[in-house]
This record gives structure tokens, sequence and C-alpha cells, in this order.
């Protein structure tokens, strides 16, 4: 059974930074593009980042672009985003979905929320 | 970046209606489009992916078509469980991007 968790979430003061992690399993993890898709309260599913299933490759949202880095580590079947420079705008739940072109699995998500 | 129009923004249906929810790209997307269902609390559900593929385990009364660059699923004779919000993904390019949702009630 394919299995996504994520962790991290939380509150963070506006310019802090956070990381969150998406343990995968139940299936080979290095086979597959990851991607991260947030949704703020009460607002719809907003794409965030993917990376190939090498890590070679990294796509981002304009508005988090120079913020965040989303990374992999295949040996450890983990999905990571490090979300830096933090603004109020990126509270959302943070959900770590796999593949590249439709997201048949999704994780329950994290909250992140960015206040002082 | 590619413009998913999504309409409507909410609709109630009665269990013998046909619903039909439409996503119209600002540019052709190849059937790079999927489609998503969720509900409250819940992390949504992969439903119709390459614009008209059935998802694993999705009631085949779930359907997607395309007519140019307009998208299309359609709910024949829903069920009350299929209450919930539904969002189109083109995965066609990067940025990739979602339609607003489609917030749906069967009555």
């Amino acid at each position: 059974e394919v299995q996504l968790v994520e962790s991290g979430g939380g509150l963070v003061q506006p310019g802090r930074s956070l990381k969150l992690s998406c343990a995968a399993s139940g299936f080979t993890f290095s086979n597959y593009y990851m991607a991260w898709v947030r949704q703020a309260p009460t607002k719809g599913l907003e794409w965030v980042a993917s990376i190939t299933n090498s890590g070679g490759s990294t796509y981002y949202r304009d508005s988090v672009k120079g913020r965040f880095t989303i990374s992999r580590d295949n040996a450890k079947s983990t999905l990571y985003l490090q979300m830096d420079s933090l603004r109020s705008e990126d509270t959302a739940t943070y959900y770590c979905t796999r593949d590249r072109h439709w997201f048949a699995y999704w994780g329950q998500g994290t909250l992140v929320t960015v206040s002082s | 970046d590619i413009q998913m129009t999504q309409s409507p923004a909410s609709l109630s249906a009665s269990l013998e209606e046909i619903v039909t929810i439409t996503c119209k790209a600002s540019q052709g997307i190849d059937d790079y489009l999927s489609w998503y269902q969720q509900k409250p609390g819940k992390s949504p559900q992969l439903l119709i992916y390459d614009a008209t593929s059935l998802a694993d385990g999705v009631p085949s009364r779930f359907s997607g078509s395309r007519s140019g660059t307009q998208y299309s699923l359609k709910i024949s004779r829903p069920q009350v469980d299929d209450s919930g919000i539904y969002y189109c993904l083109q995965s066609y390019s990067t940025p990739l991007t979602f339609g607003s949702g489609t917030k749906l009630e069967i009555k």
C-alpha cells in the first residue's frame, strides 16, 4: 500500500524557516517524480514544486522560487521542502504527492502557519 | 502560465441529474488534464487522468471528455457521497495549475 506521511509543519514567525518531510512507503520511491501541493485555509489547491525521480531537476512556482527548495533522499525514501523567508501568504496545509502528470497518491497534509 | 477557468463555482443537483463541470484551458494542454474530488478535512482524491481515463477504484458514473481546449467532468446519476469540491489540474507545463474548484451538493 502506497503511503505518504508528511511532518514538520507548525507555527513559525514571518521571515523564519521550516523544513517539511514526507516519508514514502509501498512503492519504489526512486522511480517517481514527487511534488508538493498546498492549500491555504478555505482556499483552492496550489502546486508548489516538483522534483524528478533522480532529483536532478526541480521546478517551482514563481512565488516560492528562491525561497523554497524541494529535495529528496532516495535512500531514505523521503521528500523534503525547505522553506525560507516565510511569509504570511505561505500559510497553508502542505501535501506531498506522487507522480508527474497526475497525483494519484496524497499524504494527509501538514499545516504551516506563518504568523507573529 | 496556463490558466484553467473552471465553472460553475457551485451547483446543487439531485440524484437523477447528470452533473457536468468544465475547465477551459487558456491554450492547448495535450490532454494533460486530471480531475480531483476533495471532501472537508480530507486530501484530494484522483478521479480522472489524461482527460478521459478513470482512476483505479473510481465508480464508472464519473467520466471525462474534451472539446477543443474545454475539458469536462460528468457524473451520471450522482450519489449523496459525491458531494464535495472538484478541481481540475493541467500538467502540460509548469507551473502546474489547478482550476478554482466547484462545490457540488447532491440533494
